[in-house]
């Protein structure tokens, strides 16, 4: 079946600074989302992505749909406190179920 | 208004017991799934109904019966709960199948078999 790669697995980094995650799949993808997971919560989506080469910002999250339709990337600019989650992507070929990564958990530090 | 509402969100129970955790959506969503998130965070998806059917049957063992009375609703149902069932269980919704339409989640049922 189809794997998702997801990392990296957790990051501590300091308020003010860029984040970058990413995801790899085993198989071609026509579809990649992005979820954050709040503490208690459920996930959210961020950012989808439809198109091989697709860029999306929201705010300042930016998600690239990779060219190989294998990978995906998020980048989150300027980390604020409220940044901390669990990070998911999740992905889908065909008519396959969607997949999710097992996460990137974000710390940022004041 | 919650777009997916999911309930109990705790729910502590003694092995063995029966319990239900039911989900609602008020989305117009035609698909509904319920997703299985381990103590390591990992997501899995369990069972998926479209318009009342069910599409998507994980390896889940039989003690979990899902029911769709509507497509609006999705309830989780286990027997003889066991300790290894002890998990956040997230209900979701999207419309038109499984088929990469994005997916929206509820708040997720803490259950703790003790």
């Amino acid at each position: 079946g189809q794997q998702l790669n997801q990392s990296p697995q957790s990051m501590f980094i300091q308020e003010g600074e860029d984040v970058s995650m990413n995801c790899t799949s085993s198989s071609i993808f026509n579809t990649w989302l992005w979820y954050k997971q709040d503490p208690g919560e459920g996930p959210v989506l961020l950012i989808a992505l439809y198109k091989a080469g697709e860029l999306t910002s929201n705010g300042r999250l930016t998600a690239q749909f990779g060219i190989t339709r294998k990978d995906s990337f998020l980048n989150i600019s300027a980390s604020i406190p409220s940044d901390v989650g669990i990070y998911f992507c999740a992905g889908q070929g065909g008519s396959e179920k969607l997949v999710f990564g097992k996460g990137t958990k974000l710390t940022v530090n004041p | 208004d919650t777009a997916v509402s999911q309930t109990p969100k705790y729910l502590v129970t003694q092995m063995g017991n029966d319990k239900s955790i039911k989900c609602e959506q008020n989305l117009g969503h035609d698909t509904m799934y319920w997703y299985k998130q381990d103590s390591k965070k990992f997501l899995k998806i369990m069972f998926s109904y479209n318009n009342k059917e069910l599409i998507i049957n994980e390896t889940v063992p039989n003690r979990f019966s899902p029911k769709s009375p509507d497509k609006a609703h999705l309830n989780l149902h286990i027997n003889s709960l066991e300790l290894g069932d002890s998990a956040v269980y997230f209900c979701a919704s999207t419309w038109g199948g499984p088929s990469g339409n994005t997916i929206y989640f509820g708040e997720g049922s803490w259950l703790t078999v003790v």
